[in-house]
């Protein structure tokens, strides 16, 4: 069976602080996907990246950086200078290769609080 | 309107009532599905549509009923609830093709639903 884990279910930092947040994952499938999802205040998640499990290397966006290693089932996401309006809940995912819909299967979600 | 937008946005209820929760997508896909959040727990897959027909009923209770009518819209029946079911329902979509890559979903900001 499809798990993902993200262990540290809640993280304070001060602003402009580096942060990762740390996800585990579990499957039997050669062929998968990961994604992580930003959920705000306002409810809705909002998505941030989705990598395939064929490719490995990591991926930068602006202050945002994911570290995928097959090797250690692990997607990690950093933050670099982190802001108060990255406070949010970040969900960790995974999904199979299927075809016509997808089943993602979610991590219980890491809380960031960013003080000023 | 843009993207996924759910109606209402907070819902209260007695174990007793019938009641059902609303999904629109303004973007064309072709999934669409009903996700169940609650305090401490995985967001939980409930049920999910490709082209208006069911293609994943996650064991879910028959107290939970879904409705497709057509690729936009999205319904959740609710009748003879139970305490536990009271959670934050998000709604999503997606336009998945047939290659078995999923791509990202979209979320709309849920509903409050508290069962008394």
């Amino acid at each position: 069976a499809q798990k993902v884990t993200q262990a540290q279910t809640e993280i304070s930092v001060v602003e402009k602080e580096d942060v990762t947040l740390d996800c585990v994952y579990e499957t039997r499938d050669t062929t998968y996907y990961l994604f992580w999802y930003k959920q705000p205040p306002s409810g809705e998640l909002v998505f941030l990246i989705r990598r395939n499990s064929f490719d490995e290397q990591n991926e930068i966006s602006g202050r945002y950086s994911w570290n995928f290693q097959k090797s250690t089932s692990s997607f990690n996401f950093t933050i670099t200078a982190s802001q108060v309006v990255d406070s949010a809940v970040y969900f960790c995912a995974l999904s199979e290769a299927r075809k016509g819909f997808q089943k993602l299967v979610f991590g219980t979600g890491t809380r960031l609080l960013v003080s000023p | 309107e843009t993207g996924v937008t759910q109606t209402p946005r907070h819902l209260v209820m007695g174990m007793t009532n019938k009641k059902s929760l609303k999904c629109e997508q303004h973007l064309g896909h072709n999934a669409m599905y009903w996700y169940k959040q609650s305090a401490k727990k995985p967001l939980e897959l409930m049920f999910v549509y490709n082209f208006k027909e069911q293609t994943e009923n996650n064991s879910v209770p028959s107290r939970f009923s879904p409705e497709c009518p057509n690729s936009s819209h999205l319904f959740l029946h609710l009748h003879t609830l139970q305490p536990e079911d009271s959670a934050l329902y998000l709604c999503a979509s997606s336009q998945e093709s047939g290659s078995g890559r999923p791509n990202e979903q979209f979320f709309g900001p849920g509903t409050r639903l508290t069962v008394l």
